[in-house]
């Protein structure tokens, strides 16, 4: 069966610092891979999509950058941590077609 | 204009009462809908699709009408352990990959 992990599930970073949370799949091949951020007590905001091995798409100018290194990994990063960088930050991925998607725990950031 | 609007709530009914939750899309080339359940500080999970000529699972009633881009979610018999927020999700195509739009959610809270 496919899984999707996401860690850590907490982080508390300082502003300034590097980011780098990481996503992996596993029992699939070639899936549409996803970033999605929730402010507190907002919606999901879709931040980067990946059909492919280097094949990013960005959804909003921000601070933050994506990379896909494998098949089955997905990289969410940042060189300079704002405080407005906080939030629930949830990878998620698509099996293919019109279906929804399978979304993993998430990472819960907080900048100080 | 959001995509995807939503009653944010909180819808607070006693066990055992019909619920309805609302919801309009602004993309009439939606491909697909789903209603995704998100409890306190975890990651929303997929509840139901939502298919044009209506769906039912248990208690839960999904209707979609393409015409006026609605879509609503029938909850029956309402348990305490359906508190949560309830989010209308629809797919979108653009250029050759899927996406999902999410409401900002709709808080159900069920007393006893």
């Amino acid at each position: 069966s496919q899984t999707i992990h996401q860690w850590p599930a907490t982080l508390v970073q300082p502003v300034g610092s590097p980011l780098s949370l990481e996503c992996t799949v596993e029992g699939t091949s070639n899936p549409n891979l996803y970033w999605y951020r929730q402010a507190a007590g907002r919606g999901l905001q879709l931040l980067f999509y990946s059909v492919g091995i280097g094949q990013i798409s960005s959804e909003v100018p921000q601070n933050l950058s994506a990379s896909r290194p494998q098949d089955r990994q997905f990289i969410l990063s940042s060189k300079k941590l704002l405080l407005s960088d906080s939030g629930f930050y949830l990878c998620a991925w698509r099996a293919g077609g019109n279906y929804g998607y399978t979304f993993g725990s998430g990472t819960r950031l907080t900048v100080v | 204009r959001k995509e995807v609007e939503q009653d944010p709530g909180p819808f607070n009914v006693p066990e055992g009462a019909t619920v309805a939750f609302n919801c309009t899309y602004s993309n009439s080339a939606s491909q697909s809908f789903f209603w995704y359940r998100q409890d306190c500080r975890k990651e929303p999970k997929l509840l139901m699709s939502v298919y044009s000529s209506g769906n039912e699972d248990g208690r839960f009633t999904a209707q979609l009408n393409r015409a006026s881009q609605y879509i609503s979610l029938l909850i029956r018999d309402s348990k305490l352990s359906d508190s949560a927020t309830y989010l209308c999700v629809v797919n979108v195509r653009k250029d050759s990959s899927y996406k999902l739009i999410f409401g900002s959610g709709t808080r159900l809270l069920v007393r006893p």
